[in-house]
């Protein structure tokens, strides 16, 4: 099993649209969660952190399971410009090793 | 431009060449992670500098790769006798404290082998 699993899609949505993504972890010590945005052929760039209580930031929505190990990312009122692949961060300390990304989950959204 | 900087962007070579790319991070930050991504897959670490010490070593590193980071401040990973299976971008991230969630990115170095 791998170490963070995600959905890699793709997911295509009209404008508009809510879409949800999951992403597992199978390391129950990991302590800090992260979704990670990553447009063609650029480098990745951190949407935002994912709280134990859950977190808001706009139309982005983040969650965090930690019974069953998994967070989610929803995007509401989808813009063509959300169009790009999310990665799932999942970390249990400082250093590399400790860190490690998920395959990413493409969406596009279409008009 | 105050971002993380690597050169070349684009590097295309013959199977058993040997390349060298460069990454020069943010400059107050003092740690410098080096990762490896292919297409459909997330970014795999390869290395971790805090300052010139390189602290942390991925198996994927094998030994035909190594990197360096002499001053603490700009780093070079090397790829001896290139194969195909190199071909992937390579990204650099800086961070001052804390972990690599905490880094930018640079825009990666694109390695083609052919």
């Amino acid at each position: 099993r791998k170490e963070v699993e995600q959905d890699p899609g793709p997911f295509n949505v009209p404008e508009g649209a809510t879409v949800a993504f999951n992403c597992t972890y199978s390391n129950s010590a990991s302590q800090s969660f992260f979704w990670y945005r990553q447009d063609c052929r650029k480098e990745p760039k951190l949407l935002m952190s994912v709280y134990s209580s859950g977190n808001e930031d706009g139309r982005f929505t983040a969650q965090l399971n930690r019974a069953s190990q998994y967070i989610s990312l929803l995007i509401r009122d989808s813009k063509l410009s959300d169009s790009a692949t999310y990665l799932c961060v999942v970390n249990w300390g400082t250093g590399g090793f400790k860190t490690i990304f998920g395959a990413g989950t493409r969406l596009f959204v279409k008009a | 431009d105050t971002g993380v900087s690597q050169d070349p962007r684009h590097k295309i070579t013959k199977r058993g060449q040997n390349v060298t790319f460069r990454c020069d991070p943010i400059s107050e930050h003092n740690r410098l992670y080096w990762y490896r991504q292919t297409l459909g897959q997330g970014p795999e670490f390869l290395t971790y500098f805090q300052n010139e010490a390189q602290l942390e070593k991925s198996r994927l590193l094998s030994d035909r790769f190594s990197a360096e980071r002499p001053k603490g401040s700009f780093s070079t990973l090397e790829i001896q006798r290139t194969e195909q299976g190199d071909s992937a971008m390579y990204l650099c991230a800086s961070s001052p404290a804390g972990g690599v969630t905490e880094a930018f990115f640079g825009q990666g170095t694109r390695l083609t082998v052919v």
